[in-house]
């Protein structure tokens, strides 16, 4: 079946330095993406998102950059810093029925050493 | 303004038992969602509602139930709990299924079942 996965399940960067977490896809037919950040103990939170027919969006600090053609995602993070470390979950919209529905990769997890 | 309030944060059940997770939202949200999250896993949806009176299986229903009485409220029903249920359990909202897709998330119900 469709799924979506992340390339690397931990990310080691240092405060300052930029960071980049990316996401395979592979529901051709999925139109939006999200990125996600989750604290330990607390809730996903919303970061920024990118539609289908976008190539690059950027946010505060944050970017994130989608190729269609090999189904990837990505997640820039500019001059890391230590509020940053959390897990970042990549999710693909796709509509089901009245309701569109997300799913979620497995998340990587973002560690910012000193 | 309070966002997506679940209740309670952390909960012990022994095998057989029944409980109730809450979940309430301020926003005026017309969607709903109920997430599971396992260790290393990607969330699961569980159970949606789009609206007060409707609401539809995820992608791992089994053993739940649900209800959506209000626009606020979006309870979560365990009936017979087992040790496969033991997860974080994460409520969230939306404005709407179409196009842009940004979930509001509450902070997690810890379910541990022995």
């Amino acid at each position: 079946g469709e799924n979506v996965g992340l390339h690397l399940p931990t990310l080691s960067v240092q405060e300052g330095d930029n960071s980049i977490i990316n996401c395979a896809y592979s529901n051709s037919a999925s139109d939006y993406f999200i990125w996600y950040k989750q604290e330990s103990g607390k809730g996903p939170q919303f970061i920024i998102d990118i539609r289908s027919n976008m190539d690059k969006r950027q946010g505060q600090r944050v970017t994130v950059l989608l190729n269609k053609t090999v189904k990837h995602l990505s997640l820039q993070i500019a001059a890391t810093q230590p509020g940053d470390s959390a897990v970042y979950f990549c999710a693909e919209n796709s509509h089901t029925g009245t309701a569109s529905k997300l799913t979620f990769g497995t998340g990587t997890r973002l560690q910012v050493t000193l | 303004n309070a966002g997506v309030t679940q209740t309670p944060k952390f909960r012990i059940l022994k095998i057989g038992q029944s409980m109730t997770l809450q979940c309430t939202q301020d926003m005026n949200h017309n969607y709903m969602y109920w997430y599971r999250q396992d260790p290393g896993m990607g969330l699961k949806l569980i159970y949606y509602s789009v609206g007060a009176g409707i609401t539809d299986k995820g992608e791992v229903p089994n053993g739940y139930n649900v209800s959506r009485s209000t626009t606020e409220d979006f309870p979560l029903r365990l009936e017979l709990a087992a040790p496969s249920q033991t997860s974080v359990y994460f409520c969230a909202s939306s404005y709407s299924s179409q196009g842009k897709e940004k979930l509001f998330f509450g902070s997690g119900t810890q379910l541990s079942v022995l």
